[in-house]
Order: structure tokens, then C-alpha cells, then sequence
């Protein structure tokens, strides 16, 4: 059965440090997407990145990056140069291709990132 | 533009009262979703829509019922609520096919719903 787990309920860093997001994932299905999710404390949930499992290269968006280790079936969010404006709760998510018609998100339990200055 | 948006922002409504939760998207998208969040929780699937047809119910008591009158709405409506009901209520949109990665989903910034 398809299954998210994110390790680690909270975490701190200090600002301008990077940081890395565990996620582990476990599919059967050759064909699937990975997600990263932030919710600050508004309720929000904004996009951030995306990895297809056919991808030959990681993902990167701006200071987001994901290290996608297909083989230990692990897709972490790096964060450079982290900023006060990151504090909030970070969530790992997968679709299935199989469910592509129907769009269905598997969720991690979060991570909760606070950002020290 | 990504932005979904949804009203109320803030609910409280007794156990037998009847409201609304209302969803729009101008992205084009095709397959809209209803989910319930608890605090510190992920998010919990309730509706997809896949071109305004209801595709996926999560078992979701009938207290809740989905509507989707055009491809830019998604309304949630709320009858004989309890209090357990009470949590965040995000909606969310996507394209409706294509390859995993063409589907993020972006989401409403949310209901806090209280049910008293």
C-alpha cells in the first residue's frame, strides 16, 4: 500500500543555515509524482515543488531543492539560506499515476520547521 | 495565476444549522477536492470532482454534501454538523488528466469551521 513518512515532527534552523526535510515514500507503482507542501499557521497550503519518478535530475525551485534517491525510495526538501518566512509546517505528498484521473494525494505527517534568528 | 479562493473564512454554527462553504478557481482546472484538516494534521480527502462529476467520496458522512454547479465552483454543504466536525476545510484544484506531474494541487487558504 502507498505510504508517506516524514520522520521528524519538528525542526529548528537558523536563519540563512540549510536545511533538509525527510521524506520516505513506498509504492508499487513504477509511475507516480512526489510533492512538498508548506503550511504557515494561516492554513494555506502552497505548492512548492514537484518530482516525477521518471525524472532523470532533481527538482529545484528557487531556494527549494529536492534530493530524490529513487533506489531508497526518498524524495527530501533541502531549503538554502532558510528565512523567518519559512517557519511552518512542511508536508511530503505522492500520487500515483494510477490515480492520475482522480488526483488523490497521499500525505506525510508533517514536519514543523522553525527558523531562529 | 494560482489562486483559489474560498468563503467563509471563519464559521461557527450550531448542530442544527444549515451553511455553505463555497470554492472558486479560474485556472482552468477540471478536478476540484474538499479536504478536512485537523490541527498539526495532514489534510484528509473528502471529494473529488473530475469534470463536475463527483468521483471520489471518502465514505464522508452524509451531514456533508458536495456540490459542483460549473467547473469553477465547489461548494460544501453543512447540515447537523457535531462538534468533531469542527477543523479547517480546504479546497483545492488541478488539472484533471495528464501525466502525475502536470496534477499539483493548489489550495484555498481554508474555513476554520466550529461547530458548537
Amino acid at each position: 500500500a502507498q505510504k508517506i513518512t516524514q520522520t521528524q515532527p519538528g525542526m529548528f534552523v537558523q536563519e540563512k543555515e540549510a536545511v533538509t526535510l525527510d521524506c520516505t515514500y513506498d509504492t508499487s507503482d513504477p509511475s507516480y509524482g512526489l510533492f512538498w507542501y508548506k503550511q504557515p499557521s494561516s492554513g494555506e497550503m502552497i505548492f512548492l515543488i514537484y518530482q516525477g519518478s521518471y525524472d532523470q535530475q532533481n527538482a529545484t525551485e528557487g531556494r527549494y531543492s529536492l534530493n530524490f534517491q529513487k533506489a531508497r525510495k526518498s524524495a527530501n526538501l533541502v531549503i538554502s539560506a532558510s528565512q523567518l518566512g519559512d517557519s511552518a509546517m512542511y508536508f511530503c505528498a505522492m500520487r500515483e499515476a494510477g490515480s492520475s484521473n482522480t488526483g488523490k494525494l497521499i500525505f506525510g505527517q508533517g514536519t514543523t520547521l522553525q527558523v531562529k534568528p | 495565476d494560482t489562486e483559489v479562493t474560498q468563503t467563509p473564512k471563519h464559521l461557527v454554527m450550531g448542530m442544527t444549522n444549515k451553511k455553505s462553504l463555497k470554492c472558486e478557481q479560474h485556472m482552468g482546472h477540471r478536478a476540484m477536492y474538499w479536504y478536512k484538516q485537523k490541527a498539526k494534521k495532514p489534510p484528509e480527502l473528502m471529494f473529488v470532482y473530475s469534470y463536475e462529476k463527483l468521483s471520489i467520496n471518502e465514505s464522508v458522512p452524509s451531514r456533508f454534501s458536495p456540490e459542483c454547479p460549473n467547473s469553477s465552483l465547489l461548494n460544501l454543504h453543512l447540515h447537523a454538523l457535531q462538534p468533531e466536525d469542527s477543523a479547517l476545510y480546504l479546497c483545492a484544484s488541478s488539472h484533471a488528466k495528464g501525466l502525475a506531474g502536470m496534477n499539483e494541487q493548489y489550495f484555498g487558504p481554508g474555513t476554520r469551521l466550529t461547530v458548537t
